[in-house]
């Protein structure tokens, strides 16, 4: 189908464990965005890219590392993950630079025990 | 720094009636808005967005007017529904061009049958 599709939905793992989140895209937008939601913050941006193997830090990277190899894959990965690093995850993208409105995916709700 | 915010947490209004949805914005160079719809456990939903040059735009039962004298947005739902409860967020542009989006708080909407 095409859109946006986050994998998995739901995580759970244990602190200090490496976790991977899956974003892939069949729009061939320039632009993907990694964010994360927690209660009292909305949504805060912790990667972005604006094509591949172009990436940038967003507002709270910190323990957070990202490639864009393919224009259409943006994964996420947590080195080790940390309790406060519990949150649902949303990626979203967009076409060009000058539209920017960004569709967003279902989300991956990831719990660190 | 730039910041966009929402006036009220929570908005409870009865089936039928209009919704006033407001939102606050503090870079006045921005140049482009976005209203996003989020229902329960999913992903936002883009709903309709504005550029600086216009002060309202009319979409299907939503209208969303701009004042940049006082740097304020609002979004207005007509005959609201059961299924328009959700969490809406403001949005606007980052004046770096990269892209990025600034997300408001969100304000939770709450329809009374």
């Amino acid at each position: 189908d095409a859109g946006i599709t986050q994998s998995p939905r739901y995580k759970i793992t244990e602190t200090g464990r490496q976790v991977t989140l899956m974003c892939h895209q069949t729009w061939s937008h320039s632009y993907m965005f990694w964010y994360r939601q927690d209660l009292g913050h909305g949504l805060r941006l912790i990667y972005y890219s604006a094509a591949a193997d172009i990436t940038d830090k967003g507002e709270v990277p910190d323990g957070y590392v990202v490639s864009r190899s393919k224009t259409e894959n943006f994964p996420l990965t947590l080195e080790s993950a940390t309790r406060s690093q519990t949150s649902v995850y949303f990626c979203a993208s967009s076409g060009h630079g000058w539209v920017y409105e960004q569709y967003f995916g279902p989300g991956t709700r990831l719990t660190v025990t | 720094g730039e910041s966009v915010g929402l006036h009220l947490p929570t908005l409870s209004v009865q089936e039928g009636d209009n919704s006033i949805i407001n939102c606050a914005y503090s870079n006045s160079a921005s140049d482009y808005f976005i209203w996003y719809k989020q229902e329960s456990g999913k992903g936002p939903q883009f709903i309709i967005d504005i550029r600086s040059n216009m002060d309202k735009r009319q979409g299907q039962r939503v209208t969303v007017l701009l004042n940049k004298t006082v740097k304020h947005l609002s979004l207005q739902i007509a005959a609201t529904q059961p299924g328009d409860s959700a969490v809406y967020f403001c949005a606007e542009k980052s004046s770096s061009n990269t892209g990025k989006l600034i997300f408001g708080q969100g304000t939770t909407l709450q329809v009374k049958p």
